[in-house]
């Protein structure tokens, strides 16, 4: 239940403002994960970080911005977001970037852009 | 490209009755498939995964799932149902060379009655 920690759990931010989102995985692995998870949809994958080099875009607009200082934290910097973008963000991390690994999930962050 | 589907939005069940959340994939090549539960204001947890081999594959809790490569299916099951399995499931499908990308389905309430 702890190997993945996100913060804050609740964020309510208006369209103008700048916030940031923490994860921090303690499993010791390679690769680390953002999802979006909105109501009555999948989830969506935004960002795949291994060994804190950016991998995978998933078409995410760039009112969205990543960063991976290590492999241990991962951040989502977010500004001038839309309402639509209200979702619930998961981060994730698993031993290495590949689909052989199971991936391990942190709480998550809900976010409500007003 | 990839896709996952769960066709049932919720399943009904008494507790101590077997147990199937149905999930169907579309992959071009072989398939790495997951079965993840979530509970409310929790993230995601693994339950179980099939890479190879054996087609049935047990995890966690008691569950396991088959996999069936001619009708492309990986029904999650379960002999007997608790009320504690109610939960949002969630399936799951990549393709190997990709970067941890996870395709998800739309996920399956689950419901135990007493």
């Amino acid at each position: 239940e702890t190997g993945v920690t996100q913060t804050p759990r609740h964020l309510v931010m208006g369209m103008t403002n700048k916030k940031s989102l923490k994860c921090e995985q303690h499993l010791g692995h390679n690769a680390m994960y953002w999802y979006k998870q909105s109501a009555k949809k999948p989830l969506e994958l935004m960002f795949v970080y291994s060994l804190e080099e950016r991998v995978e875009n998933n078409s995410v607009p760039s009112r969205f911005s990543p960063e991976c200082p290590n492999s241990s934290h991962l951040f989502l910097h977010l500004h001038t977001l839309q309402p639509e973008d209200s979702a619930l963000y998961l981060c994730a991390s698993s031993q290495a970037a590949s689909v052989a690994y199971e991936q391990y999930f942190g709480p998550g962050t809900r976010l409500t852009v007003t | 490209a990839q896709s996952v589907a769960q066709p049932e939005d919720q399943v009904n069940v008494a507790e101590g009755n077997p147990l199937t959340v149905k999930c169907t994939y579309s992959v071009s090549g072989n398939p790495y498939l997951f079965w993840y539960v979530q509970y409310p204001n929790r993230g995601l947890q693994f339950l179980l995964k099939y890479i190879t081999g054996d087609n049935l594959v047990k995890g966690s809790y008691g569950f396991e799932a088959e996999f069936n490569k001619s009708q492309t299916s990986f029904h999650l099951k379960k002999p007997s149902a608790l009320v504690s399995d109610s939960a949002l499931y969630y399936c799951a499908v990549g393709e190997i060379g990709n970067t941890g990308k996870l395709i998800f389905g739309q996920g399956t309430t689950l419901q135990v009655k007493p």
